[in-house]
């Protein structure tokens, strides 16, 4: 079918902490998938992806990992910092063409 | 800044009007992508252009249309206006080749209020 979802709609982390969003899909024949960062009245923004031949990709402060036996993606940010406050979305190509399927979302709340 | 731009960024219009949201998409992407944001549909996937012609198609209302012209900027025209239509606005834009996934960036949105 066509979904990618959220385990959990609200997250609270203390400053400094590291964070994990996940993320479960269900076309197994999903092959790219692309996290995006949410601000309060702002467009969505890439943070990072990563394609089914990885496992594990790393950014700034940011890795995402890829578990295809379960279908299921998580994002690890580090040393959460108040700026990383936000809505964040995995998403993935629907069929591997350009229409991208949103999960519903997960709202990172950091408390100083 | 993802280099993506949409005009207006907010819009305040009243019910059976019609209005157009402009975006410009980032220099050298040939692919459009229109998103509608709102509280209780999430991110929803309306249309995509590539390099002037529709690509693909979403759960686009037949009171939406929108194109994109020779520039690449696209517009997205929304007519006879319900309650139900406002929303976020999302544009975005990719050098998305065929059956190639691509990373989409997103512009700032229109913010569309209907009275």
């Amino acid at each position: 079918g066509e979904s990618v979802g959220l385990h959990l709609p609200t997250l609270s982390v203390q400053e400094g902490d590291n964070s994990i969003i996940n993320c479960a899909y269900s076309n197994s024949a999903s092959d790219y998938f692309i996290w995006y960062k949410q601000e309060s009245g702002k467009g969505p923004q890439f943070i990072i992806d990563i394609r089914s031949n990885m496992d594990k990709r790393q950014g700034q402060r940011v890795t995402v990992l890829l578990n295809k036996t379960v279908k299921h993606l998580s994002l690890q940010i580090a040393a959460t910092q108040p700026g990383d406050s936000a809505v964040y979305f995995c998403a993935e190509p629907f069929n591997q063409g350009g229409k991208l399927i949103f999960g519903q979302g997960t709202e990172l709340s950091v408390k100083p | 800044d993802s280099g993506v731009t949409q005009t207006p960024k907010h819009l305040i219009t009243a019910t059976g009007q019609r209005v157009t949201l402009r975006c410009s998409p980032r220099s050298g992407d040939l692919s459009v992508y229109w998103y509608q944001q709102s509280l209780d549909q999430g991110l929803q996937f309306l249309i995509q252009y590539y390099n002037g012609e529709e690509r693909a198609k979403g759960n686009i209302l037949e009171r939406f249309s929108a194109q994109q012209f020779p520039d690449l900027h696209s517009e997205l025209n929304l007519s006879s206006l319900e309650l139900g239509d406002s929303a976020l606005y999302f544009c975005a834009s990719s050098d998305r080749v065929k059956r190639s996934p691509d990373t989409q960036y997103f512009g700032p949105g229109t913010r569309l209020t209907v009275l």
